[in-house]
């Protein structure tokens, strides 16, 4: 199975700050990658896919870069909605495989 | 307006089964890949498994850990997805997700709201 770790697990930050969480993959997926945004009791948000296609209607602060085996999530300007948990999954091979999750908190 | 909305779920003993339904409405279901994923409590989100369309003989992808006890099925004229989940175990607790497959990747654009499934004695 393809494993995919995210760093860094937490990440406080304020309102305003540009953030990068980063996703690695335990082989290359290509660009088969997409972000997701989960708040608290809530599903699972696609915020992007295939590396950096930013899905429609999320915000232009959120960007998407990144092949093979490492990958970035940029939110350019925080804002107070962002605040929640990302996740990276790899959409290349079976068992689709997820990472471990980044929570973003306010500092 | 694509929803997606679980039913089915609850406590049920190890050993014990379950079914899940999800009922899709807003787009045209019968064309699209539809997926399950779950999420034990304070976890990171699991990939279960998939059923694709009739095109694709509705043939279906598990992941290991249900592989073998978890069946998925699905209603087109119902616009409907089944997960049969048989000799569950504690570890099978989690929120469970229907989801669907964007059509463009295996990636998913839209989630329904989740059902809990407890596994306990």
């Amino acid at each position: 199975d393809i494993q995919m770790t995210q760093s860094p697990s937490t990440l406080s930050a304020s309102v305003g700050d540009r953030v990068t969480i980063t996703c690695r993959a335990s082989q290359s997926i290509s660009g088969l990658l997409a972000w997701y945004q989960q708040k608290p009791g809530k599903a699972p948000k696609l915020l992007i896919s295939k590396a950096s296609n930013l899905n429609s209607g999320v915000p232009s602060r959120f960007s998407g870069s990144g092949s093979g085996t490492e990958f970035t999530l940029t939110i350019s300007s925080l804002q107070p909605d962002d605040f929640a948990t990302y996740y990276c999954q790899q959409c290349n091979t079976y068992p689709l495989t997820f990472g471990q999750g980044t929570r973003l908190d306010i500092k | 307006e694509v929803q997606l909305v679980e039913s089915g779920g609850g406590l049920v003993q190890p050993g014990g089964s379950l079914r899940l339904s999800c009922a899709a409405s807003g787009f045209t279901f019968s064309d699209r890949y539809m997926d399950w994923v779950r999420q034990a409590p304070g976890k990171r989100l699991e990939w279960v498994g998939r059923i694709r369309n009739k095109e694709d003989s509705y043939t279906t992808e598990y992941a290991a850990s249900v592989r073998g006890r978890f069946m998925i099925t699905r209603d087109d004229s119902k616009n409907s997805m089944f997960l049969q989940m048989n000799r569950l175990k504690t570890e099978d607790t989690a929120v469970y997700y229907c989801v669907k497959d964007s059509g463009s990747g295996k990636h998913f654009d839209y989630w329904g709201q989740g059902a809990l499934v407890t596994v306990s004695s």
